[in-house]
């Protein structure tokens, strides 16, 4: 079974500044999925990013860049130019990539508050 | 537009009894998924659908059941059985079943006294 560890439980960063927050996972299997979910005070889950595990490139979307390491089982999220809207809660998630039973398996979140 | 809606936003029951949460996309996704959100804790997935007529137990399904009649709609019924039903639920949908994007509804908070 797949297992996703988010250690911190809260952060906070200055506007503009830049913030890491960090995921672990375990696995056994070789090809998966990693992604970042937001989910802001109005609860809406939104998918920030996503990595496959057979890229060694790591993933970017704007202002959002993943630190894939494999090898180390460690997938964390760099926030650049931290905004007052990146405040909210965001989850790792986990997927196999292949076969009937690839569900996402999520850490328990970090809250993220973004000061003015 | 395209998304998946869920309604009520806020349920309130009393202990005891069954209620429905409801779930409908227009997103033509073939996969749907229940995951239940409690505080401190990520996303539990309780049942998902790969097809109409089709539904596997997730990681709690104890204390829940589901229906896929149609594609668009995969209600969760909460059932007395279910020991602590109150927490916010979120619905999502994916093109199939091993397709990484799921799409998530806004979501339902249940509360149950």
């Amino acid at each position: 079974a797949q297992t996703v560890t988010q250690s911190q439980p809260e952060m906070s960063v200055q506007e503009a500044e830049t913030v890491t927050l960090s995921c672990t996972y375990d696995t056994s299997e070789s090809n998966y999925y990693l992604f970042w979910y937001k989910q802001p005070p109005s609860r809406q889950m939104i998918l920030v990013i996503r990595q496959e595990a057979y890229k060694q490139q790591n993933a970017t979307e704007n202002r959002f860049s993943v630190n894939f390491q494999k090898a180390a089982k460690s997938f964390s999220l760099k926030i650049s130019d931290s905004q007052l809207g990146d405040t909210a809660m965001y989850f790792c998630a986990f997927m196999k990539s292949t076969g009937a039973n690839s569900k996402l398996t999520f850490g328990k979140g970090i809250t993220l508050s973004v000061r003015p | 537009d395209g998304g998946i809606t869920q309604s009520p936003k806020y349920l309130f029951r009393k202990e005891g009894q069954n209620v429905t949460l409801s779930c409908e996309q227009n997103l033509n996704h073939d996969a749907m998924y229940w995951y239940r959100q409690d505080p401190g804790q990520g996303l539990r997935l309780i049942y998902y659908s790969q097809i109409v007529n089709d539904f596997q137990k997730g990681d709690i399904a104890e204390g829940y059941s589901v229906s896929r009649e149609k594609k668009e709609s995969f209600p969760l019924t909460v059932t007395s059985a279910q020991k602590n039903p109150t927490a916010f639920y979120l619905c999502a949908s994916s093109i199939d079943l091993g397709t990484y994007e799921q799409y998530f509804g806004p979501g339902t908070r249940l509360t149950v006294t």
